[in-house]
C-alpha cells in the first residue's frame, strides 16, 4: 500500500533554514504528483507546494513562494522541501501527499504521510 | 482565489443518528469537491471526491451531494469513531491554488 514518511522536522530558530524529506512506497512514484501540505497548531489545512511527476513543474502558494522550494529525486522516490528564512508563522505539522491524478496535478491527495512538527521559535 | 467556508463550526449527534454538514464556495467549483476526515493526531483521510464519489475503503454511510458552489457532506448511523474534524476542499484548478474549507469538527 502507499506510503508515504515525513523527516527533518524540528525547531528552527526564525530566519533559519530547514529541509524536509519524504520518502514515498508502494505506488509508482515517478508517475505521480506530490504536494506539501501544512497544518498550524490548532488549525486547519493549507496547501504549500507541488511538484510534476519529473520535477518539470513546480507550483507554490504565496505565503511560500520566493522562501521554500520543493524537488524530488526519483532515484530515491523522494521528495523534499528546502524552507527558508523560516518565521514563527511556518510553525506547522508538514504533510506530504500523493496527487491522485497520473502523470498530472489535480490538487486531490489521496494518500497522506503521517506528518513532521515544525517549530520556528528562538 | 475560491474561498471555501463551511458550518456549523463544531457539530454535536447522538450515535446512530445522521450529521449534515455543508461547505460552500465563494465561486462556482463544478464537482471539483473533497472532503477528508482528521482524527486527532492522524493525517487526514480522503472520504469524498467529485462530490459525491466515495474514496477507496469508505463506507456507504457517508455520502457527498451538490455541485457548483453548495455541497453537503452527510454520515448515517453516526458511530464514536466518527468523531472527526472534516474538511472539504476544492481540487483541480489551474493555476494550482487549493484551498480548504475552516473545518467542522464532529462530536458524537
Amino acid at each position: 500500500q502507499v506510503q508515504l514518511v515525513e523527516s527533518g522536522g524540528g525547531v528552527v530558530q526564525p530566519g533559519r533554514s530547514l529541509r524536509l524529506s519524504c520518502a514515498a512506497s508502494g505506488f509508482t512514484f515517478t508517475t505521480y504528483g506530490i504536494h506539501w501540505v501544512r497544518q498550524a497548531p490548532g488549525k486547519g489545512l493549507e496547501w504549500v507546494a507541488a511538484v510534476l511527476y519529473d520535477g518539470s513543474r513546480k507550483y507554490y502558494a504565496d505565503s511560500v513562494k520566493g522562501r521554500f522550494t520543493v524537488s524530488r529525486d526519483n532515484l530515491k522516490n523522494t521528495l523534499y522541501l528546502q524552507m527558508n528564512s523560516l518565521s514563527a508563522e511556518d510553525t506547522a505539522v508538514y504533510y506530504c501527499a500523493k496527487d491522485q491524478m497520473f502523470k498530472s496535478i489535480s490538487g486531490l491527495f489521496d494518500s497522506w504521510g503521517q506528518g513532521i512538527l515544525v517549530s520556528v521559535s528562538a | 482565489e475560491i474561498v471555501m467556508a463551511q458550518s456549523p463550526a463544531t457539530l454535536s449527534v447522538s450515535p446512530g443518528e445522521r450529521a449534515t454538514l455543508s461547505c460552500w464556495a465563494s465561486q462556482s467549483v463544478s464537482s471539483n469537491l473533497a472532503w477528508y476526515q482528521q482524527k486527532p493526531g492522524q493525517a487526514p483521510r480522503l472520504l469524498i471526491y467529485g462530490a459525491s464519489t466515495r474514496a477507496t475503503g469508505i463506507p456507504a454511510r457517508f455520502s457527498g451531494s451538490g455541485s457548483g458552489t453548495d455541497f453537503t457532506l452527510t454520515i448515517s448511523s453516526l458511530q464514536s469513531e466518527d468523531s472527526a474534524f472534516y474538511y472539504c476542499h476544492h481540487y483541480n484548478n489551474w493555476p494550482p491554488e487549493y484551498t480548504f474549507g475552516q473545518g467542522t469538527k464532529l462530536e458524537i
